[in-house]
């Protein structure tokens, strides 16, 4: 079974700092990736995704990740973060063969402060 | 489009208790997932549903079930409740749940007391 794991549990910068959110995810085959934010009171969005083609992907709110496949990471960055960025970051894996379940990490809260 | 929906927002219980919450998936969507979170585990999955059958399960005690109609719309049930169960329970949607994107709904929060 596929695992994911985000070793920055709780992540403290101040506004304009860049962000690099790590994920790593154990799974050898063909998997769909995902970021999603929980911001203070509010549902989980999505931010961004990768399911094939350019590796580099960019979502909103001027956030992107990187797949690199040999290192079965999908990083999550922003350069420059803003308070309004604080929130619970979780990154999700989903095997692509079959009806796999999606599995998630343990998420990262990051407060930026002003 | 409305986004997915979860009935009960709130809720309070008592140990041995049972509960039933809801999802109302987005239009269209036929599978509906449930997770649930607790501070420092992340979401852990329940099941999923498609086309009113589990089609994937998690590794949670039969006191956890669920079901599907056949509009989509999605419940699940806990029995005999205990305090480990506290948590805030979601519901996401997506179109067929194979290779396309979840769509999380707000969430009940289930205190168990």
């Amino acid at each position: 079974a596929q695992s994911v794991s985000q070793h920055n549990h709780h992540v403290i910068l101040s506004e304009a700092a860049s962000l690099e959110l790590g994920c790593n995810y154990s799974y050898g085959g063909t998997v769909n990736l995902f970021w999603y934010v929980q911001y203070p009171g509010q549902h989980l969005q999505l931010l961004l995704k990768y399911f094939s083609g350019d590796p580099l992907v960019k979502g909103i709110k001027g956030f992107e990740a990187e797949f690199i496949k040999s290192k079965f990471s999908f990083n999550l960055r922003k350069p420059s973060v803003q308070w309004s960025d604080t929130a619970e970051y979780f990154c999700a894996v989903k095997v692509v063969e079959g009806y796999q379940k999606v599995t998630f990490g343990t998420g990262t809260k990051l407060q930026v402060i002003p | 489009k409305a986004g997915v929906t979860q009935t009960p927002r709130y809720l309070i219980k008592t140990r041995g208790q049972q509960v039933t919450l809801s999802c109302s998936p987005i239009s269209g969507h036929r599978s509906v997932s449930w997770y649930q979170q607790t501070p420092g585990q992340g979401l852990q999955f329940l099941f999923e549903y498609f086309s009113e059958t589990q089609r994937n399960k998690g590794n949670f005690p039969g006191r956890f079930s669920g079901r599907q109609f056949s509009n989509s719309r999605s419940e699940m049930n806990v029995s005999t409740l205990e305090l480990g169960d506290s948590a805030l329970y979601l519901c996401a949607s997506s179109l067929q749940g194979r290779t396309d994107t979840q769509y999380f709904g707000p969430g009940t929060r289930l205190t168990v007391l």
